[in-house]
């Protein structure tokens, strides 16, 4: 079946844009993470979701990155006035449920998002 | 949050057998040790996980020793398409039951022909 998909793969920006990065997770899978990736670094956790409820936002930087997840599917990483630090790989991962840590997690490729 | 170290790189050379050994000293008592894969320009991929003991699967096998305060993965026979990062990580079950990834740096595998 089909993956975890992200649009766009690459986004460059001006420095005070908004820009919206969409996940489409696997079919049926409860949770949904998004995750930013700086180069050469392992990626770092920003937000949770477990179907349409946001329970986790403890990693997003600031308050101009902003999450939702409307339907409990697609989800939509939104960050406004960007900045240059910004820039990086925003992964998004699905799994199917809820609970231990032995849900592994599938992700996308990720969105590249360049900041000028 | 529970964390891991594990070696920043490691060379190896086609049709030898990698052992990459991560150490997560505070892992908790529900906690599961997973190993993902991500090659440039892609995504993490989930390659193993385990609890105790020894798990394997068609692309690798994880040992885990009875303490569980380490890991090692094991590669048979790696080939050049093994060359990517790999990310040794303990599972943290958050309050609200729901589980979130903490990732190291990661251990860069290059294979050499």
């Amino acid at each position: 079946g089909a993956g975890v998909s992200q649009s766009p793969r690459y986004k460059v920006a001006k420095r005070g844009q908004d820009v919206a990065l969409r996940c489409d997770p696997i079919s049926g899978h409860v949770s949904l993470f998004w995750y930013q990736q700086a180069l050469g670094q392992g990626p770092e956790f920003l937000t949770y979701f477990q179907n349409e409820a946001q329970l986790d936002k403890s990693g997003l930087p600031s308050d101009r990155f902003f999450a939702e997840r409307p339907e409990g599917s697609v989800s939509t990483l939104k960050i406004q006035r960007t900045q240059q630090e910004d820039s990086a790989v925003y992964l998004c991962a699905s799994s199917l449920e809820t609970g231990p840590s032995n849900q592994p997690q599938h992700f996308g490729d990720g969105t590249r998002l360049s900041i000028l | 949050l529970a964390k891991t170290t594990q070696p920043i790189s490691m060379d190896s050379y086609e049709g030898q057998e990698v052992n990459i050994t991560c150490s997560h000293n505070n892992i908790a008592t529900n906690d599961y040790i997973t190993w993902y894969q991500q090659f440039p320009s892609q995504g993490p991929r989930f390659i193993i996980q385990g609890y105790k003991t020894k798990v394997t699967n068609e692309v690798a096998s994880l040992f885990i020793p009875a303490d569980r305060k380490s890991s090692t993965l094991s590669l048979p026979r790696v080939s050049l398409s093994d060359t990517a990062v790999y990310y040794c990580l303990v599972g943290d079950i958050m309050n609200s039951g729901y589980s979130t990834l903490t990732f190291g740096k990661g251990t860069m595998l290059l294979v050499s022909p």
